[in-house]
């Protein structure tokens, strides 16, 4: 069992469309954190949620954390062919280890 | 910015021998490393917490004498992985964690290891 499941596992879609990733888990966060990482390199970090139900943009990125602090969503607006990556949320427990989501891979087509 | 750097980028080796990966932070001090393997097309899973000066704390399944991590300095993580085979074959990514840094994590660029 996944500690953070990531839906969809894969989404391909046109440039210029919305689209919304999920971060579920059972387990309540005193934070999350969104990364994005491109093939051959490692994840930079895109935001860190900390509070529930806050709500943090990033130009066409938006992320919310839900209310109990178990779930996040990141929503791309009007998406391009530079947001293609593999998109990952992360939590950090004890010892300051970063457990990471199952991830979701996202094509934009030109 | 804090900068993780990871080498090599990539490396090729031959079932039965070692290969060496460097991790070192070159703006701040790292008192904890962690070490990830990733398989295609999956998520980052950890492999162990490296701390300066003591021994590495290796996750549940993770072979310790088979990966062999050494954090001798506050600048300087290795992951050695002997006698390598071809399921070695991975992405292996390292990250730090310091002084001074806010939020997450900063992670090195990541090795590819073929093993063949």
């Amino acid at each position: 069992t996944q500690l953070l499941e990531q839906s969809p596992q894969f989404l391909s879609i046109q440039e210029g469309e919305n689209l919304t990733v999920y971060c579920n888990s059972s387990s309540v966060f005193s934070s999350l954190q969104w990364y994005r990482q491109e093939p051959g390199e490692g994840p930079v970090l895109l935001v860190t949620v900390v509070t529930g139900g806050e709500v943090k943009k990033l130009k066409r990125l938006t992320f919310q954390f839900g209310d109990a602090r178990k779930d996040s969503s990141l929503h791309i607006t009007a998406a391009q062919p530079g947001d293609t990556g593999l998109y990952l949320c992360a939590v950090s427990g004890g010892y300051q280890k970063v457990t990471f989501g199952t991830g979701t891979k996202l094509q934009v087509i030109p | 910015g804090a900068v993780v750097s990871q080498h090599p980028s990539w490396v090729i080796c031959k079932s039965g021998t070692s290969v060496k990966i460097e991790c070192r932070s070159l703006d701040f001090q790292a008192t904890t490393m962690f070490w990830y393997r990733q398989f295609p097309k999956q998520s980052l899973m950890l492999m162990a917490t490296s701390n300066e000066g003591s021994k590495a704390t290796y996750e549940q399944g993770v072979e310790k004498d088979k990966f062999l991590i050494n954090h001798a300095s506050l600048t300087l993580s290795t992951l050695t992985v002997t006698s390598a085979h071809p399921e070695d074959s991975s992405f292996y990514i390292c990250s730090a964690a310091g002084t001074g840094l806010r939020g997450g994590y900063t992670f090195g660029s990541g090795t590819r290891l073929t093993v063949v």
